[in-house]
């Protein structure tokens, strides 16, 4: 049980362009989903928690303008990369909570490249 | 925000050995979670350990809450073990829901055979 999915698993895009990442919660509801960007061999930074149904906390330092993310339902999250630029390039993680549950379940994350 | 410092940083082992990785925290937490990275990237939950000790097969997690630090004990350790261990104290309770993980730099394990 508690499996979280992300898609795609790498992604390429051109600088300008706008990509979609998708975080599923498989077998449970996620009243909480949090978003994770991670650089090579660095550790991961939290960029936003989203509780379903509410506008997403971001951290600060992170452009919520530039990282759109919407928490419509509670098996999905989905985070926007607008006008991605090569600095965007990073590997990017969503994991999940239940409610009245500390623990959070990983995604297998996201690679994406911007040329 | 609590500061988390892991050790050690790396670690190359031979099959078979044993060892323990350290999570050190400075301040109060509510809870804590060991993960392991594997070298595709994912995340795999290990424990979830606010105090105490849990096991796991060869791997056992200690949690002193009071001293604001915690262990990770790998035995027998196997190469499929290799890639990097993070522990995250939780930071206590943020705008009235769950808090928020604070990853360590991880400790990269390396298994040889």
């Amino acid at each position: 049980g508690a499996v979280v999915s992300q898609h795609p698993s790498r992604v390429i895009c051109k600088s300008g362009t706008s990509v979609k990442i998708e975080c599923r919660s498989l077998d449970f509801q996620a009243t909480t989903m949090f978003w994770y960007r991670q650089f090579p061999k660095k550790s991961l930074m939290l960029m936003a928690t989203s509780n379903e149904g509410s506008k997403a906390t971001y951290e600060q330092g992170v452009e919520k303008d530039k990282f759109l993310i919407n928490h419509a339902s509670l098996t999905l999250s989905t985070l926007t990369v607008t006008s991605a630029h090569p600095e965007d390039s990073s590997f990017y993680i969503c994991s999940a909570a239940q409610l009245n549950s500390y623990e959070q379940y990983f995604g297998p994350g996201t690679r994406l490249t911007v040329t | 925000g609590i500061q988390v410092e892991q050790s050690p940083p790396d670690l190359i082992l031979q099959e078979g050995a044993n060892s323990t990785l350290r999570c050190n925290f400075s301040d109060s937490v509510n809870n804590l979670q060991w993960f392991h990275q594997n070298p595709w990237g994912q995340l795999i939950n290990l424990f979830y350990i606010p105090s105490g000790t849990k096991q796991n097969g060869r791997l056992s997690a200690t949690t002193v809450a009071t001293e604001r630090y915690s262990l990770l004990y790998i035995s027998s350790s196997q190469t499929t073990d290799s890639g990097v261990y993070f522990c995250a104290p939780r930071d206590g309770f943020y705008g009235g829901s769950q808090g928020n993980l604070i990853f360590g730099k991880g400790t990269k394990l390396s298994v040889k055979p």
